[in-house]
Parts: structure tokens; sequence; C-alpha cells
């Protein structure tokens, strides 16, 4: 069972609506929680943090996490044709840092 | 602020060669990665640095490859002999860890080619 698991996608959404991008992880100790934004040919760009159960919110971007379900997710709300990249979920598990495979979102105009 | 800096950016090297990437974190970030992406697949951490200390290499090939954090500032990653497997895109990461962060933030990557 791999650390952090993710649908690779792809996924399609059209303009203005919202995208749900969904991980799971598989170490209950894990404490940290990231989403990177990784366009094609570029590097993970940070775009969330989240480190307690619940919601938070910046901006167009919403992350949840649910501790009991092993479960971290992002939305991203009035979705944008520059939002078209790879999420990746990334998780640190207070000795090491996992990344998932991505999930491709698609924006069409 | 200036981000992480990585070279060089792209690499094409003969397989049994050895290759060097350098790094240099963003000022004050004591932790350093680096990271294995290949194609379609997510970073691998290959080591992490607080200062200039290891914190875990448990995943560096340490047959062929070494890396080396002198004077807690910038890094080097060498691999020595490279195989056709090491192509992928060799990623530094930093993080300053204050007040409980573990926010990384990545360079723009060295793209390495063994043929």
């Amino acid at each position: 069972q791999k650390e952090v698991e993710q649908n690779s996608g792809p996924l399609s959404v059209p303009e203005g609506a919202i995208a749900s991008l969904n991980c799971t992880y598989s170490d209950r100790v894990s404490q940290s929680f990231f989403w990177y934004r990784q366009y094609s040919g570029k590097s993970p760009e940070l775009i969330m943090s989240i480190y307690s159960n619940g919601d938070k919110e910046d901006g167009r971007f919403t992350a949840q996490l649910n501790k009991a379900s092993q479960y971290v997710s992002l939305l991203i709300r009035d979705s944008q044709p520059s939002d078209s990249a790879t999420y990746l979920c990334a998780v640190y598990t207070g000795n090491q840092f996992y990344f998932g495979t991505g999930t491709s979102l698609t924006v069409i105009p | 602020e200036a981000g992480v800096a990585q070279s060089p950016r792209y690499k094409i090297i003969e397989k049994r060669q050895s290759v060097a990437f350098w790094c240099n974190p963003i000022s004050g970030h004591a932790t350093l990665y680096w990271y294995q992406q290949i194609l379609g697949q997510g970073p691998k951490l290959l080591i992490q640095f607080q200062n200039n200390g290891v914190v875990d290499d448990s995943q560096l090939p340490k047959d062929r490859f070494s890396a080396e954090r002198l004077k807690g500032v910038d890094s080097t990653l060498k691999i020595q002999p490279a195989k056709l497997e090491d192509s992928a895109v060799y990623l530094c990461a930093s993080s300053s860890r204050q007040g409980g962060s573990y926010e990384q933030y990545f360079g723009p990557g060295t793209r390495l080619t063994v043929t």
C-alpha cells in the first residue's frame, strides 16, 4: 500500500465549476498535509497547508482534513483554465515526507 | 526574497558517467531536501539535511548517490556511475521549520537524461 494515494485522473471540469481533488494516506500519525500545484515542465508550487481537522480556506482554494478517515481534499472554486495542472498531495509523518503521484486537472473554457 | 536556486537546469550524460547538481536554499532555511521525480510520478525524497547534518537518507541509493551540505547552506548531489533509470528531474527544496511549519519551497529542478 502506498503512503499517499490520489486518483491520477485526468479530471476535467468546465470553467467556473468546482474542482474536487482527493487524497488518502496510510500513516495514522501523519501530522502535516500539503497541496502543491505542478504545471507541465515546472517544479511543484505550494498552494495550501493544513495541520488540524476541518477546513482551511485561501481565496478560491479550500483544503479539508479528516484525520479519523485519513483523508485530505482540495476544492477549487470558480475554476479557471489557468488552474489546469497536476495537483500533488504531500504528507509529513513526523519522520518523512511522502508525495502522491498527482491528479491531472483540466479546466475547459 | 530569492527562491531556491539550482544548477544546471539540464544535463545529458551517458550511462556510467558521473554528474553533480548544486542547490542553494532560501536564505535562513535550515532544512534542505533533495527529491527525484520520474515522469508521471510524485517526487521521491532522497535525502534531508538539517543544517549540515543528515536527518534522513533512507531512500538514497548509496552505492551510486552521494550528497553533502557543507557549512549548512548550499548542497551538492552526485551520481556516480549513472544508470539509465536515473533519468529524472532532481528537485531541491528548503524549509525553515520555524513555528512548527514544514512548508517546503522547491527550486526549478535539474532535468537529467542518461543515454
